[in-house]
């Protein structure tokens, strides 16, 4: 079955940091770039994070950029979000996505990410 | 970077109406667009890659048009499963961009 699954979210204190992950199978995980793409509750869809189906090259939003890396194991068939210094502005659902034929062809089901104290 | 702006923000319509959603990019991205549907408490789903090619599995009556700065998503009978909010996504550059989405409802 070809699928994205995200674990990770949880609820975490200004400052602090968040390892998300997202398990694929179903598909050569190693031939596709991955995304990061994120939801504020009640708000729209907002891109986060791209990384190279070869991990060669990652590219960030502004408002993330010098705070998340995103990283892949692709022996593990896994992607990473690490999320350090999380701003209250950080709480949304984020949800790993496949790019394919231009585009993000196949979601996860997300995992909310809780920003607050 | 690429802004996208889509409208209506929202529209209510009845089943069998014709719909029609626009995103405008701030500059030229060819036809480096694509359509999604989200229901609420789901992941988006994609219907329409590259301005207008049908996602496999997508019925037909959703279409795509456009190039360059401006671009359509035309529901041509809305169904009861079309609601739903719909967005853009510009991926000509990075940083990718998402319209502010267009949430149709039930009239």
């Amino acid at each position: 079955q070809v699928q994205l699954v995200e674990s990770g979210g949880g609820v975490v204190q200004p400052g602090e940091s968040l390892r998300l992950s997202c398990v694929t199978s179903g598909f050569t995980f190693s031939s596709y770039g991955i995304h990061w793409v994120r939801q504020a509750p009640g708000k729209g869809l907002e891109w986060v994070a791209v990384i190279w189906y070869d991990g060669s090259n990652k590219v960030y939003a502004d408002p993330v950029k010098g705070r998340f890396t995103i990283s892949r194991d692709n022996s593990k068939n896994t992607l990473n979000l690490q999320m350090n210094s999380l701003r209250t502005e950080d709480t949304a659902v984020y949800y790993c996505a496949r790019e394919a034929n231009r585009g993000l062809d196949l979601w996860g089901q997300g995992t909310l990410v809780t920003v607050s104290s | 970077d690429i802004q996208m702006t889509q409208s209506p923000s929202s529209l209510s319509a009845s089943v069998g109406d014709r719909v029609t959603i626009t995103c405008r990019a701030s500059q030229g991205i060819r036809n480096d667009l694509g359509w999604y549907q989200q229901k609420p408490g789901k992941a988006p789903k994609r219907l329409i890659y590259d301005t207008s090619t049908l996602q496999s599995g997508v019925p037909t009556r959703f279409s795509g048009s456009g190039s360059g700065t401006e671009f359509t998503l035309t529901i041509s009978s809305l169904q009861p499963e079309d609601f739903a909010t719909y967005y853009c996504l510009q991926h000509n550059s990075y940083p990718w961009a998402f319209g502010q989405g267009t949430k149709v409802e039930i009239k």
